[in-house]
Order: structure tokens, then C-alpha cells, then sequence
């Protein structure tokens, strides 16, 4: 079957780094995708890696090993507004997405 | 660009009663999706439509769940009857389309608000 692993919490300080990982155990899948979503919002699209290596959008990155069965997201300059659950999610062929359980981040000033 | 719109947001059912949802995707986006989100879970996928056409539906429990996209733009969610366990925020996506092997990404989903139900 599909699994995806996170940490449930992660804390960090404004103005920090952090990273949240996400292992997989699958196969066949196209890419990795990161979203997030504040408490009682929509999951928003924030990253996505189709090859390995690392992806920059602003200030959050990814990263996907395809050998190690790991990704990250790196969120950097945090803000109070980034307090949120991201979700790392295996993209397959027609699109599907398969969802990890979500890692809730809390940014303390 | 209007983003996905769904409906209602709020519903509060008695276990045995049926409800329905509705999802207007993004305009022009063939491919809709109906998600399970569970409190403190990822959502899950229960039904993908491609235009009018059901793609994926292998983890929608079809003795009780429906759902239909007729005109290939609007799409509802049925629940008859409701269990407790089917309280959840469920939410709505769209894309371009299902996204092909090299080419360019037309796959990225979008999401509405979602609605939250309640089955008392």
C-alpha cells in the first residue's frame, strides 16, 4: 500500500528556519507536493518536486530524494502567519493525491 | 479567477438522515475531486471526476456515498443514510486536467473551503 510519514508538531521561533520531512513508502508515483492549511481553511498548493533535488519558491523550499524515500519542506524567515498544517501528499498519474497525516506547525514569537 | 466555490458551509444532521454538498470548480478545470478530511488527518480521496466521467471512486463507500458531475462542471456529494463517523470537513478540488509524464504540470489541485459536517 501508500504511506507517508510526518512529524504530527513541529515549534519554531519567528524569524527562524525549520523543516519538516515526510517519508513515503510507495511507488510509481509521478512527484511530491506540499500544501497548506490554516485551522478551518482550504489546503493551499505550496511546492511541488517532479524530479530530485531541491525546488525555491520564496521563502519555503522542497526537497525530494526518490532513492532515500524522503522529502522536506524548508520554510525560512518564519512569520506568525505561517502557524499552520502542512501535508505532504504523493502525486500518481491522473492526478490522484495521497495525503500524509499533517504536520502542525506553531511559530512563537 | 474565481477560485472553487462549495456549499453549504456549515450542515448538522441526525445519524439516518441524508445530505447532499455541491462544488463549482475553477472555470475550465476538467478534473473535480471530492475529499474526506477527518479532524487531525490529511484529507482523503474518495471520487475523481474527469469531465463527466468517474476516473477514480475506489475509496468512496458506495452503499452509502454518491456523487455526480452530469454537465462536467458542477458536481454534488451525497451521504444516505449518514453515520456518526461521517462527521468531517468535506472538501472539494479542480485542475486543468490529470497531468501526463514530462509534459507540463496541469495536475496542481485547487481546493475550495470545504464543508463541515456534524451527524448527531
Amino acid at each position: 500500500g501508500q504511506s507517508l510519514e510526518q512529524p504530527s508538531e513541529v515549534t519554531a521561533v519567528e524569524g527562524a528556519i525549520v523543516q519538516i520531512n515526510c517519508t513515503y513508502q510507495t511507488s510509481g508515483f509521478y512527484g511530491l507536493s506540499w500544501y497548506q492549511q490554516h485551522d478551518g481553511g482550504a489546503p493551499t498548493f505550496l511546492s511541488y518536486n517532479g524530479l530530485d533535488g531541491l525546488e525555491e519558491t520564496g521563502r519555503f523550499s522542497s526537497f525530494l530524494s526518490r532513492s532515500d524515500s524522503y522529502g522536506y519542506l524548508l520554510l525560512q524567515e518564519l512569520q506568525m502567519k505561517d502557524s499552520a498544517s502542512y501535508f505532504c501528499a504523493v502525486s500518481y498519474e491522473g492526478g490522484k493525491l495521497i495525503f500524509g497525516q499533517g504536520t502542525e506547525l506553531s511559530v512563537k514569537p | 479567477e474565481a477560485g472553487v466555490a462549495q456549499s453549504p458551509r456549515y450542515k448538522i444532521i441526525e445519524k439516518r438522515q441524508s445530505v447532499a454538498f455541491w462544488c463549482n470548480p475553477i472555470s475550465g478545470h476538467a478534473t473535480l475531486y471530492w475529499y474526506q478530511q477527518i479532524l487531525g488527518q490529511g484529507p482523503k480521496l474518495l471520487i475523481q471526476f474527469q469531465n463527466n466521467g468517474v476516473v477514480d471512486d475506489s475509496q468512496l463507500p458506495k452503499d452509502r456515498f454518491s456523487a455526480e458531475r452530469l454537465k462536467g462542471v458542477d458536481s454534488t456529494l451525497k451521504i444516505q443514510p449518514a453515520k456518526l463517523e461521517d462527521s468531517a470537513v468535506y472538501l472539494c478540488a479542480s485542475s486543468l486536467g490529470p497531468g501526463l509524464a514530462g509534459g507540463p504540470r496541469t495536475d496542481t489541485q485547487y481546493f475550495g473551503p470545504g464543508t463541515r459536517l456534524t451527524v448527531l
